[in-house]
């Protein structure tokens, strides 16, 4: 079993939708969540970083952990073309920087 | 801020020659870098962790004298790929971690280059 598994998609919405990306992971000992978008060529930039159970809200986005279950969501309200990229999830322990990424997820928005 | 460059940005280059990239932290003191390699629609590969003044840790797999990564300062790390095949083109990522005020403890990454091997 892989220590992060991430649905790579492409997962095609229309504009305006509520999109849903996730991640399931494996070790508990995993404190450290975190969601980056990577544009096309582009290096990844990080967008929501949550270490708690719970909801994290920043404008449209919400980063949602579940720990007892071993299930991170990102969820993009309102959502625009200008979304369309690669979405990875990102975990990690105390102690180092070191993460274990997903393969991330393809997201199109249509105009 | 969490601002992290490289350079170059693209870089083509003949077979057999190599190809040092530069990644800087520009508004804080990184005590650890990583780089990583990315294939077109494929998640990032880790290829090694360096911290300051340290020997880089390779990932299995990775041949430490064919990329050659320096650490020698807070905010500078190099990636040289020696003598370089056209299976090592690839796009190579650094990220950057470190501790400063209003700062989370996470990995920022640098916008990439693009390396093409003729």
């Amino acid at each position: 079993q892989k220590e992060v598994e991430q649905d790579p998609g492409p997962l095609s919405v229309p504009e305006g939708a509520i999109v849903s990306l996730n991640c399931t992971y494996s070790n508990s000992a995993f404190q450290y969540f975190m969601w980056y978008r990577q544009y096309s060529r582009k290096g990844p930039e990080l967008l929501m970083y949550t270490y708690s159970s719970g909801n994290k809200e920043d404008g449209r986005f919400t980063a949602q952990v579940d720990k007892s279950s071993k299930y991170i969501s990102l969820f993009i309200r309102d959502s625009q073309p200008s979304d369309s990229a690669t979405y990875l999830c990102a975990i990690g322990t105390s102690g180092t920087y070191k993460y274990i990424f997903g393969t991330g997820t393809r997201l199109k928005v249509l105009a | 801020g969490a601002v992290v460059s490289q350079h170059p940005s693209r870089v083509i280059c003949k077979s057999g020659t190599s190809v040092k990239i530069e990644c800087r932290s520009l508004d804080f003191q990184a005590t650890t870098m990583f780089w990583y390699r990315q294939f077109p629609k494929k998640s990032l590969m880790l290829m090694a962790t360096s911290n300051e003044g340290s020997k880089a840790t390779y990932e299995q797999g990775v041949e430490k004298d064919k990329f050659l990564i320096n650490h020698a300062s807070l905010t500078l790390s190099t990636l040289t790929v020696t003598s370089a095949h056209p299976e090592d083109s690839s796009f190579y990522i650094c990220s950057a971690s470190g501790s400063a005020s209003g700062l989370l403890e996470t990995q920022y990454f640098g916008p990439g280059t693009r390396l093409l091997v003729l």
